[in-house]
């Protein structure tokens, strides 16, 4: 499975872009990059997905690098709402399992 | 849609009692999963399903049991409870076991305490 780097901490102020770096340097062709955050210890809230495209939707963007080793996760205008550990994950299906390999994640803290 | 709900939200049991964590989706996701979740351990895959009567085992399966004979449920049975059990247990779902472009989505977890 490919494995990925996470910071185990970042801070950001409230209203700036969070920008989350995450390193997934074994990641191969058709593996996508999920993030994922939890909040408290609530159940993981998917975020955003993406294969080699930039992706954007309502709660992020996500910028992949041109040859996939790395991505960065950008809350545009972080809010206190936003501090949570943020997970980047790489997603593969082995023998039929849809392997979600969680490692420690970023914790985000938003300060006033 | 509920989405995909977890019952009970908390549970103390004693050692050697048996129980029964629920999870139920009902967005008709043909992949279900159960994961723990412990202190510096991240979530591991316990066992999972992708579809109706087909279940298969994760990364720590010792100790639990599991069926799927409908799509919307997956329980997860803990037939005689060990304090190593003690956890929280999160039931995930997603539309496809085939797509690797399908994401998951977790309920909101149970919380056992094995004493």
């Amino acid at each position: 499975d490919a494995k990925t780097t996470q910071p185990t901490s970042m801070d950001c102020a409230e209203g700036r872009a969070a920008n989350l770096p995450c390193n997934h340097s074994t990641i191969s062709g058709n593996e996508y990059v999920y993030w994922y955050r939890q909040i408290h210890s609530q159940g993981p809230q998917y975020i955003i997905h993406g294969l080699k495209n930039n992706e954007t939707n309502e709660m992020a963007s996500l910028i992949i690098t041109e040859d996939r080793k790395s991505s960065t996760l950008i809350l545009p205008h972080a809010t206190l709402r936003d501090t949570a550990v943020y997970y980047c994950i790489v997603r593969v299906k082995i023998q039929g399992a849809q392997k979600l390999v969680f490692g420690q994640g970023t914790r985000l803290t938003i300060n006033p | 849609n509920a989405g995909v709900t977890q019952t009970p939200k908390f549970q103390v049991l004693k050692t050697g009692q048996s129980m029964t964590l629920q999870c139920a989706q009902d967005m008709n996701h043909e992949y279900m999963s159960w994961y723990r979740q412990d202190p510096g351990m991240g979530l591991r895959l316990i066992h999972y399903s992708v579809g109706a009567g087909i279940t298969d085992q994760g990364e720590v399966p010792n100790g639990y049991n599991v069926s799927r004979s409908t799509t919307e449920d997956f329980p997860l049975r803990l037939l005689s409870a060990a304090p190593s059990q003690t956890s929280v247990y999160f039931c995930a779902s997603s539309y496809s076991s085939v797509r690797n472009n399908s994401p998951l989505h977790f309920g909101n977890g149970t919380r056992l305490t094995v004493t």
